[in-house]
């Protein structure tokens, strides 16, 4: 059984920095192929992919918030770590981590429950 | 970036009613496309991948069809868990991205 959870605060500052952690089970970040995505939703709001690490340590971003997304994975412990500088009251957001298999296109198979980000002073 | 755009935004229909949703591409995407559904508080389900591939343990009710730029998704006897928020996303290109979701409310 595949699952997910998004750790990080509740509440940032604006110019602050997002730290937020995916820790999952039932799969392994060392299989050809997989990898773990970062998706968020501002309330209200449609989806937006923000990041994308693969088994391969393969990183992609999206291009509108490359300049500010790191994204990296802790294959030991099971974990990847999406970071977000400078943030805005705009980037509050229900942020959700999600798995992909790789085999049959990057589909997001299954999904963390989502952690709610507020950004405001 | 691609666009994806959806339509309608928002469908009432009944139980029972066949329900058609749009997913229009700003460029072509070949079968690189998926549906989600989500319902309210809750994070989204993929129903349908590779534009008309049903993803394990999805209701049979659920198909998509489509390539290139035009998709659907089709809901051929709309059930009460079926109200929920639908959106496509497309996997064609290194960035990727969702439609603006189309809501199936209740009639």
């Amino acid at each position: 059984q595949i699952t997910l959870k998004e750790s990080g605060p509740t509440l940032v500052k604006p110019t602050q920095t997002l730290t937020l952690t995916c820790t999952f089970s039932g799969f392994s970040l060392s299989t050809s192929g997989v990898g773990v995505g970062w998706i968020r939703q501002p309330p209200g709001k449609a989806l937006e992919w923000l990041a994308l690490i693969y088994w391969d340590d393969d990183k992609r971003y999206s291009p509108s918030l490359k300049s500010r997304l790191t994204i990296t994975k802790d294959t030991s412990k099971n974990q990847v770590v999406l970071t977000m500088t400078n943030m805005d009251p705009v980037d509050t957001a229900t942020y959700y981590c999600a798995h992909v298999d790789g085999y049959n296109g990057v589909y997001f198979q299954h999904w963390g429950q989502g952690t709610l980000v507020t950004v405001s002073s | 970036d691609i666009q994806m755009t959806q339509s309608p935004s928002s469908v009432s229909a009944s139980v029972g009613d066949r329900v058609t949703i749009t997913c229009r591409a700003s460029q072509g995407i070949s079968s690189w496309l998926a549906w989600y559904q989500q319902k309210p508080g809750k994070a989204p389900k993929l129903l349908i991948y590779a534009a008309s591939s049903l993803q394990s343990g999805v209701p049979s009710r659920f198909s998509g069809s489509g390539s290139g730029t035009d998709f659907t998704l089709t809901i051929s006897s709309l059930q009460p868990e079926d109200f929920a928020t639908y959106y496509c996303q497309q996997a064609n290109s290194f960035s990727l991205t969702f439609g603006g979701g189309t809501k199936v409310e209740i009639k």
